[in-house]
């Protein structure tokens, strides 16, 4: 199986500031990684696919970067509204395996 | 709108069964593998098993593999998760999800307690 290490797995920070979450696959897994925003009591909620490529819709203020095994999760100026937390996940190959997600919150 | 919507759970004794249903709408169901994805309380996501687009080919996690079955009807635009030996270990929210690759829309989830 290919584990995702996802960290921090929380942080705080202050409204505008620059969050970044990094996630590691256990293999190469090319650019087949998607990222999911949960908010308490709701569904996750499709962010980007293919390492960087932002859904229709998400805010710019999220971008991620990286292939093989390193990738980045990054937030430009943190919002209220972004309290969550944010899961990569990989689909290189089954089964499909999510990282332990990392709580944002507000310093 | 594309929308997914769960529906089936509730509570079960260890050893029962149970049938989850995931209605979509709003998108062409049938171009879409379908998934479904448990989150245990206050736990993280964890996949379940897929259908590809024709429901002919099917695979499962190892921890749920000979329990449940999935299965689609792409006349009716539903997916199914027929779940049996339920375990204290199953309980969690089950989300239907459906993907090209990533898994781009998911159902608000149904939960699923497994106790006696």
């Amino acid at each position: 199986d290919i584990q995702m290490t996802q960290s921090p797995s929380s942080l705080s920070a202050s409204v505008g500031d620059r969050v970044t979450i990094t996630c590691q696959a256990s293999h190469d897994i090319s650019d087949h990684l998607s990222w999911y925003q949960q908010k308490p009591g709701k569904a996750p909620k499709f962010l980007i696919y293919d390492a960087s490529n932002l859904e229709t819709g998400v805010t710019p203020r999220f971008s991620g970067s990286g292939s093989g095994t390193d990738f980045t999760f990054t937030i430009s100026s943190l919002q209220p509204e972004d309290v969550a937390t944010y899961y990569c996940q990989q689909y290189d190959d089954l089964p499909l395996t999510f990282g332990g997600g990392t709580k944002v919150e507000i310093k | 709108e594309m929308q997914l919507v769960e529906s089936g759970g509730g509570l079960v004794q260890p050893g029962g069964s149970l049938r989850l249903s995931c209605a979509a709408s709003g998108f062409t169901f049938s171009s879409y593998w379908m998934h479904w994805v448990r989150q245990a309380p206050g736990k993280g996501l964890v996949w379940v098993s897929r259908v590809n687009r024709d429901g002919r080919n099917t695979d499962y996690a190892d921890s749920v593999k000979g329990r449940f079955t999935i299965s689609r009807d792409n006349a009716k635009n539903t997916l199914f998760l027929q779940m049996n030996s339920l375990r204290a270990e199953d309980t969690a929210v089950y989300y239907c999800a459906s993907s090209i690759g990533a898994f781009d829309l998911w159902g608000q989830g149904t939960m699923v307690t497994v106790s006696s």
